[in-house]
């Protein structure tokens, strides 16, 4: 299986800092890589797909990098409703699998 | 207006079955690979399961050995998840997926979620 290796666990941060997360994938995964946002309480919701294009709706100042085994989740001036956790997610081999998380706390 | 909308969870013992349903509208059911994803309270996501869109091909993670069972009926938009000898560590929400494109083989991302069940196996 793929492992997906997140970091930080956790980070604190504040309105309109620049807020980088990264996650490892154990093995080539071309750009098969997604990336969610979960606020408390309440489902994840898709961010970012095939590791750089924005889903519909998604505002531009959340943005994804990276292909291979590395990539970078950014979010350029955090916003208050950004307060979140935030996971990445492979699909290049079944079964899927998810990074542990990173919080994103004031 | 794309819906997911869980249902069937409650506390059950160890070892018990539990069947969780999820009713889908807003979008052409039968055309999505639908997925089970769950998290224990206070943890991470866990992909459990995927149905094609015409429930010819399931996938299942491997931790769950056999004890999950995956099925759809597209007549009803309806997918479903039979779960037996369940244990402590089943303990979860359960969300009900859909794909992000239409009659996907390879591409799984997750456009739209349920607000998930919680399944509670204690004694």
């Amino acid at each position: 299986d793929i492992q997906m290796t997140q970091s930080p666990s956790s980070l604190s941060a504040s309105v309109g800092d620049r807020v980088t997360i990264t996650c490892q994938a154990s093995q080539d995964i071309n750009n098969y890589l997604n990336w969610y946002q979960q606020k408390p309480g309440k489902a994840p919701r898709l961010l970012i797909y095939d590791a750089s294009n924005l889903e519909t709706g998604v505002p531009s100042r959340f943005s994804g990098s990276g292909s291979g085994t590395d990539f970078t989740f950014t979010i350029s001036g955090l916003q208050p409703e950004d307060f979140a956790t935030y996971y990445c997610q492979h699909y290049d081999y079944l079964p899927l699998g998810f990074g542990g998380g990173t919080k994103v706390e004031i | 207006e794309v819906q997911l909308v869980e249902s069937g969870g409650v506390v059950v013992q160890p070892g018990g079955s539990l069947r969780l349903s999820c009713a889908a509208s807003g979008f052409t059911f039968d055309d999505y690979t639908m997925h089970w994803v769950r998290q224990p309270p206070g943890r991470g996501l866990e992909w459990i399961s995927l149905i094609t869109w015409d429930g010819g091909s399931t996938y299942y993670a491997d931790s769950l050995k056999g004890r999950f069972t995956i099925s759809r009926d597209n007549s009803k938009n309806s997918l479903y998840l039979q779960m037996k000898s369940l244990r402590p560590e089943d303990t979860a929400f359960y969300y009900c997926t859909k794909d992000r494109i239409s009659h996907s083989t390879s591409d799984y991302s997750f456009d739209y979620w349920g607000q998930g069940t919680l399944v509670t196996v204690s004694s």
